[in-house]
């Protein structure tokens, strides 16, 4: 699966450095997502854009911030991180959002965000 | 409000036995469900999916699940397992909003 592509890879940063994790789909999607995660918790929904404007916001704390230039690109700007956000960071995106729809999300293959 | 559990944490199998992995949901009307897998380092790829109609799916790799409303269950099952299939799966319901519901995962390990 190459439609949704993420980098870097791997991160490690320090606590009170800055970064950010880049999601590209090349699908022609309307909507994508952020997920965390973590070790023996289920997918934990961070975000959602639909048609670049963020429609969902699942009481994440401000220290991450998304950014959507465009349908194409979905960004994660990370700031003054604690260890417990050391985790695997998944974008998603799907053709739309707003209704149930019989359509899947495709995945890209993450980042692993180490924090020291 | 909708939810997935995967009761099986780890399963363990010998190369060529059966699978069968455990998917109950909640969801109040019929519900759209996935199942996806994720190998190590990788993200989630879809292995089939059931919206409507024939309550048995197929789906890549030589998978199927079988959707049960009455049990509330869509398992997935797997006649033959390949070494290649060691990897963890996940189950997944769709939310009215498009949003997807998580199960915590089942960790398939394959010995030969």
């Amino acid at each position: 699966e190459t439609g949704v592509t993420q980098t870097p890879r791997h991160l490690v940063m320090g606590m009170t450095n800055k970064k950010s994790l880049k999601c590209e789909q090349h699908l022609g999607h309307n909507a994508m997502y952020w997920y965390k995660q973590s070790a023996k918790k289920p997918l934990e929904l961070m975000f959602v854009y639909s048609l670049e404007e963020r429609v969902e916001n699942n009481s994440v704390p401000s220290r991450f911030s998304p950014e959507c230039p465009n349908s194409s690109h979905l960004f994660l700007h990370l700031h003054t991180l604690q260890p417990e956000d050391s985790a695997l960071y998944l974008c998603a995106s799907s053709q739309d959002w707003g209704q149930r729809s019989n359509q899947p999300q495709h995945f890209g293959d993450g980042t692993r965000l180490s924090i020291l | 409000a909708q939810s997935v559990t995967q009761p099986d944490i780890h399963i363990t199998v010998s190369e060529g036995a059966s699978l069968e992995l455990r998917c109950n949901y909640s969801y109040g009307a019929t519900p759209y469900l996935f199942w996806y897998v994720q190998s190590p380092g990788q993200g989630l790829q879809l292995l089939l999916k059931y919206f409507s109609g024939d309550t048995l799916v197929q789906g890549i790799k030589g998978f199927e699940a079988e959707f049960k409303r009455s049990q509330s269950s869509f398992n997935l099952r797997k006649p033959s397992v390949h070494w290649s299939d060691a990897a963890e799966y996940f189950c997944a319901v769709v939310g009215g909003a498009n949003n997807l519901f998580f199960g915590t995962g089942t960790r398939l390990t394959v010995i030969p």
